[in-house]
């Protein structure tokens, strides 16, 4: 199975400041990437996905990025932040081609305040 | 796309059996279902996943029936530990790639 390296667990950051999280992905090779933000007591929300290196498709517009610099690492960024991106934010790995089949870090909290 | 609906949360008692059905009407053809378990401040856990009839684990089964527009998960004899939110997930088909949670079911075991 595949293990998502997902760092640091909590953030606490000024409105204003950036952010980069970075996910790092074992046991697999060209593996679709995901960010998630999920608000307290709410769902899963799509931020991103990947289905290659370079190769970053948004779901919502919004004042986050990512990037995918090689085929196992994932890095969602902001370069100034918003008191409405507090949240926890999910990184997520699947074997693609349809694959429904997902492996989850475990998280970073994020509070800007 | 392949919407699911799923109750909102459900409540439960320790040793019964939970089925938490999903509604996915328009699920394409070469799509399976996949159910998740998430507790809170953490990742979502894969539990089962099954394309047609019935699928067992040591976890939980899954029921599809033939037409596939929807799903149960059923959970024997829970125990409070099982206290988690549920999602069911039917992507796109044609092996496109995008994972869309819904907002899931919260169970909730009581004593």
């Amino acid at each position: 199975s595949q293990t998502i390296h997902q760092w640091p667990a909590t953030l606490v950051q000024p409105v204003g400041s950036p952010l980069s999280l970075e996910c790092t992905v074992e046991g697999t090779s060209n593996p679709n990437l995901y960010w998630y933000r999920q608000a307290a007591g709410r769902g899963l929300q799509l931020l991103f996905y990947s289905v290659g290196i370079g190769q970053i498709s948004s779901e919502v517009p919004q004042n986050l990025s990512a990037s995918r610099p090689q085929d196992r690492q994932f890095i969602l960024s902001s370069k100034k932040l918003l008191l409405s991106d507090s949240g926890f934010y999910l990184c997520a790995s699947s074997r693609g081609s349809g694959n429904t089949e997902a492996f989850f870090g475990q998280g970073t909290r994020l509070t800007v305040v | 796309l392949a919407k699911t609906t799923q109750p909102i949360s459900m409540d439960s008692y320790e040793g019964q059996e939970v089925n938490i059905t999903c509604s996915h009407n328009n699920i394409a053809t070469n799509d399976y279902i996949t159910w998740y378990q998430q507790f809170p401040s953490q990742g979502p856990r894969f539990i089962i996943q099954g394309y047609k009839t019935k699928v067992t684990n040591e976890v939980a089964s899954l029921f599809i029936p033939a037409d596939r527009k929807s799903s149960t998960l059923s959970l024997p004899r829970v125990s409070l530990s099982d206290t988690a939110v549920y999602y069911c997930l039917a992507p796109l088909g044609g092996g496109y790639n995008k994972l869309i949670f819904g907002a899931g079911t919260r169970l909730a075991v009581h004593p």
